[in-house]
């Protein structure tokens, strides 16, 4: 049972408009939800976060949304640029737990010149 | 500078051959993890462990095996592998939910 769903596996976008990420959940337990980017050859790195008392965190050209009653957050980058072609991962916690990270199957994000 | 390193990066082996991948971090983690990555199969945790001496499965912990006798050490170890252990490999160590990436092993067994 999947608990952290990315439903579209690929995305593509022209430079300067936006990029939209999506991510649904279904295990309301969790209460911080954290995005990864990766490049290939390279581990993941951190993006960006946001706790369940909070419905939007910004830092620059990232933010994230997070609606807890439709457990959906969503990554918007604007304006996307070229470099940040790369596969994001969605994933979730229960803080005070096992700090086990759910991990979702990724996007591919493609961003055009 | 803060990282987490595995060692080996690349690795082609036969099947059955015992190996060890390492983890080593430098930030004093208490929690550290191992993945597998799989195309269209995302990241997938094999162990994790919440301090020295405690480890404890993950979502596919079938074939592998691990240790924490040290904080910054957490070794993956395949004692017999296989054809479907071919994947790539990330250890990760946390500070609150935070997870921090090493680079990646990726491991073929023929």
């Amino acid at each position: 049972d999947q608990q952290v769903k990315q439903n579209s596996p690929s995305l593509s976008v022209q430079e300067g408009r936006i990029s939209i990420l999506n991510c649904d959940y279904t295990n309301s337990m969790f209460d911080y939800f954290l995005w990864y980017k990766k490049y290939p050859a390279e581990g993941p790195t951190f993006l960006i976060s946001i706790s369940s008392i909070k419905d939007k965190n910004e830092d620059g050209r990232f933010t994230v949304f997070l609606n807890k009653s439709a457990k959906h957050l969503s990554l918007h980058i604007v304006p996307s640029q070229p470099g940040d072609s790369a596969v994001y991962f969605c994933a979730a916690l229960t803080q005070g737990g096992s700090e086990k990270l759910v991990f979702g199957k990724g996007t591919k994000l493609t961003v055009n010149p | 500078e803060a990282q987490v390193t595995q060692n080996p990066r690349y690795l082609i082996t036969v099947t059955g051959k015992k190996l060890t991948v390492t983890c080593s971090q430098n930030m004093n983690h208490e929690y550290m993890s191992w993945y597998r990555q799989d195309p269209g199969l995302g990241l997938r945790q094999i162990y994790y462990s919440m301090n020295v001496e405690v480890t404890d499965k993950g979502d596919v912990p079938e074939g592998y095996k691990v240790s924490r006798k040290e904080k910054r050490n957490f070794p993956l170890i395949l004692e017999s592998p296989s054809p479907n252990q071919t994947s790539l490999y990330f250890c990760a160590s946390s500070f609150y939910g935070e997870l921090f990436f090493g680079e990646g092993s990726r491991l073929t067994v023929l």
